[in-house]
């Protein structure tokens, strides 16, 4: 069974840009979570989704959003980009939220320069 | 605040040696992971606990749920340990993560 696929996997955007990330869940999972990776704050959660609907989010500013799909593919956006965003961005997927194991995806490096 | 503390931040182990990570968390959980990150990012979930002990090969993970306290244990340590140890919880309101800043493990030969 394929893994968790995050789409692109670098990324150099400018400040004020913005940017849509993608993950493909493992085939059944109908959940996905979003994390943000950097060195000062380290894993940091943002969203999580299940069949298509937020079930929680992170403390992170409106600027960040996502949404999924029917087919469990989910994608994240982030709008006028800040220096602050370089990041590495994670998604993981599982069969449902809550309880169940997640598995990452290898992230996509986002560089905001 | 730290929702989640770990210790020891950073640890330098011999091959062979027994490993003790240790996570405090200071909020009611319904479940608590144990995450590995390799360099160049990969994270892989080695346990999800919600009570007692979990064991997979040399790895085994406790939990106090009373104590808030859970440790995990590394037995005959190898140099293919050697990564980022991470400690997260699942509230048992709200439901969003916590993460611990990480235990970075280098076991040499």
């Amino acid at each position: 069974k394929a893994g968790v696929t995050q789409t692109p996997r670098y990324l150099i955007k400018t400040r004020g840009q913005q940017v849509t990330l993608s993950c493909s869940p493992i085939s059944g999972h109908r959940s996905v979570s979003w994390y943000q990776q950097t060195p000062g704050q380290g894993l940091q959660f943002l969203f999580e989704y299940f069949s298509e609907t937020q079930r929680n989010k992170g403390n992170f500013p409106g600027r960040f959003s996502g949404r999924q799909f029917s087919n469990s593919r989910s994608e994240m956006n982030v709008s006028t980009l800040e220096l602050g965003d370089s990041a590495l961005y994670l998604c993981a997927s599982s069969l449902d939220y809550a309880t169940d194991t997640q598995y990452f995806g290898p992230g996509t490096r986002l560089t905001v320069l | 605040k730290n929702e989640v503390e770990q210790s020891p931040q950073n640890l330098t182990a011999q091959e062979g040696e027994f490993i003790t990570i240790n996570c405090s968390y200071s909020v009611g959980i319904s479940a608590l992971h144990w995450l590995q990150q390799h360099p160049g990012g990969g994270i892989v979930s080695l346990f999800m606990l919600s009570s007692g002990k979990k064991k997979h090969g040399r790895l085994i993970a406790t939990i106090n749920i009373q104590e808030k306290h859970s440790s995990l244990h590394i037995t005959a340590s190898h140099p293919r340990d050697s990564a980022v140890y991470i400690c997260a919880v699942r509230p048992n309101t709200g439901n969003q993560f916590y993460f611990g800043t990480g235990t970075s493990l280098t076991v040499i030969p």
